[in-house]
């Protein structure tokens, strides 16, 4: 059984600092890693995808691929109220063609 | 449209109901899914659509739950004889190919009274 792993949280940080999210996946063969953000209430919104080892940066937002350590992770600069949702971690799961999602992070970032 | 689009939005019915939910992809997308969402809980995968085909259908719950897509784009999911456990958020997302970065809709809220 596919597994993605993450802490559910509350993960609380102050208005302008790093939120570190991080998760990690059972499958070594992964290839295909992302992440979403979902308000309450609302449906997932992708924000990051990453395919390869290392750093992947898109304005505040940086995904850390390392496929060794089979562990993921997002950070987001200067975290403002707005970002305040949880984070699913999702990763392909093969031959079903679907993701598999972690049960996400809940962050709160206070003003 | 710009992004994937689902209907109804909220579906309220009675418990031995049959229901069907809508799901109209992005444009060009070849690959559909459908997953639900419990109160409280993670995504669950039912099925998912290369095309007009499903490679694989066991994913779904059980077998009061089916699924077709035809045309290539348009997907219901029919739901037959209702019961309170299948109320939850069933949400469609869409790939340009399978394995592409999938974008959800905005998802129907069904309630089994």
């Amino acid at each position: 059984q596919k597994e993605v792993e993450q802490n559910s949280g509350p993960l609380s940080v102050p208005e302008g600092a790093i939120a570190s999210l991080n998760c990690t996946y059972s499958d070594r063969g992964s290839q295909s890693f992302f992440w979403y953000r979902q308000y309450s209430g609302k449906s997932p919104e992708l924000i990051m995808f990453i395919y390869s080892n290392g750093d992947k940066e898109d304005g505040r937002f940086t995904a850390q691929l390392n496929k060794a350590s089979q562990y993921v992770s997002l950070l987001i600069r200067d975290s403002q109220p707005s970002d305040s949702a949880t984070y699913l971690c999702a990763v392909y799961g093969g031959s079903q063609g679907n993701l598999i999602f972690g049960k996400g992070t809940k962050l709160s970032v206070k003003p | 449209g710009a992004g994937v689009s689902q209907s109804p939005s909220n579906k309220v019915t009675e418990k031995g109901k049959d229901v069907e939910l809508r799901c109209d992809p992005i444009s060009g997308h070849t690959a559909l899914y459908w997953y639900r969402q419990s109160l409280g809980q993670g995504l669950e995968f039912l099925i998912y659509f290369q095309g007009n085909s499903a490679p694989d259908k066991s994913g779904l719950p059980s077998d009061r739950f089916s699924a077709e897509r035809t045309g290539g784009s348009v997907s219901t999911l029919t739901i037959q004889r209702t019961q309170q456990e299948d109320s939850a958020v069933y949400l469609c997302a869409s790939s340009f190919v399978a394995n592409n970065e999938q974008f959800f809709g905005p998802g129907t809220r069904l309630t089994v009274l």
